[in-house]
């Protein structure tokens, strides 16, 4: 089946304590994003890859670092982590940018 | 700046009803249009993609349409059910922009 898989779906944590969400997908797309979610602000762009190695920043990169080191993975890494990322986060991909995006289950972060 | 805007904020409507869903956009270089449907913590769920040289997708009871001189697009959702309570979000790509550029979505309740 054609998916976007996210891991782990919630999560809580504290701030400051470094921590990684996964995804990854199988349709060999080699455009990925990702998106965080917060009430009243909808969707925003965080990262993007165009394809394995090459990442650009969205609208809200700061607090965040992604890699593509292939091309179905296309982790978010947040290394010292503030209350102000608590928001629900997906990630999306696309067989290149401008065609149909398929979206994760989404990742449910807290940060305490 | 790329806008994506849509009127209601929410809708009730009784079960059988037939509804339309608005969504404008500012920028007329746009790819294409996306209609999302999200269930409260899921995912995004692709229903339909317009393109920009068509005018409308049909899938089963939704049909979306798309008016680039008027920056519109309208989701027509046919004899409602229940189990279309959820928030539906539309999305476009713009030329250039590496992203979808998101409304902040209906949420729309269909009533028994």
């Amino acid at each position: 089946e054609a998916q976007v898989t996210q891991n782990p779906r919630y999560l809580i944590t504290v701030t400051g304590k470094k921590l990684t969400v996964t995804c990854s997908q199988n349709m060999n797309h080699e455009y990925m994003s990702w998106y965080r979610q917060d009430p009243g602000l909808g969707l925003r762009q965080i990262y993007y890859s165009m394809n394995v190695e090459v990442t650009d920043k969205g609208d809200v990169p700061e607090g965040y670092k992604v890699s593509r080191k292939e091309k179905r993975n296309f982790p978010l890494i947040l290394e010292s982590p503030s209350p102000n990322q608590t928001s629900l986060y997906f990630c999306a991909s696309s067989l290149q940018e401008g065609v149909e995006a398929f979206f994760g289950q989404g990742t449910r972060l807290t940060v305490v | 700046k790329q806008e994506v805007t849509q009127i209601p904020a929410a809708l009730s409507v009784p079960e059988g009803e037939n509804l339309v869903l608005n969504c404008s956009f500012t920028d007329s270089a746009i790819y294409n249009l996306q209609w999302f449907r999200q269930d409260p913590g899921k995912g995004l769920t692709s229903l339909l993609l317009i393109q920009s040289s068509q005018r409308e997708q049909t899938s089963g009871r939704l049909n979306a349409s798309l008016d680039k001189s008027s920056g519109r697009s309208t989701l027509y959702i046919a004899a409602s059910q229940p189990g279309d309570s959820a928030t539906y979000l539309c999305a476009e790509w713009v030329g250039g922009s590496e992203k979808l550029v998101f409304g902040k979505g209906t949420k729309l309740t269909v009533n028994p």
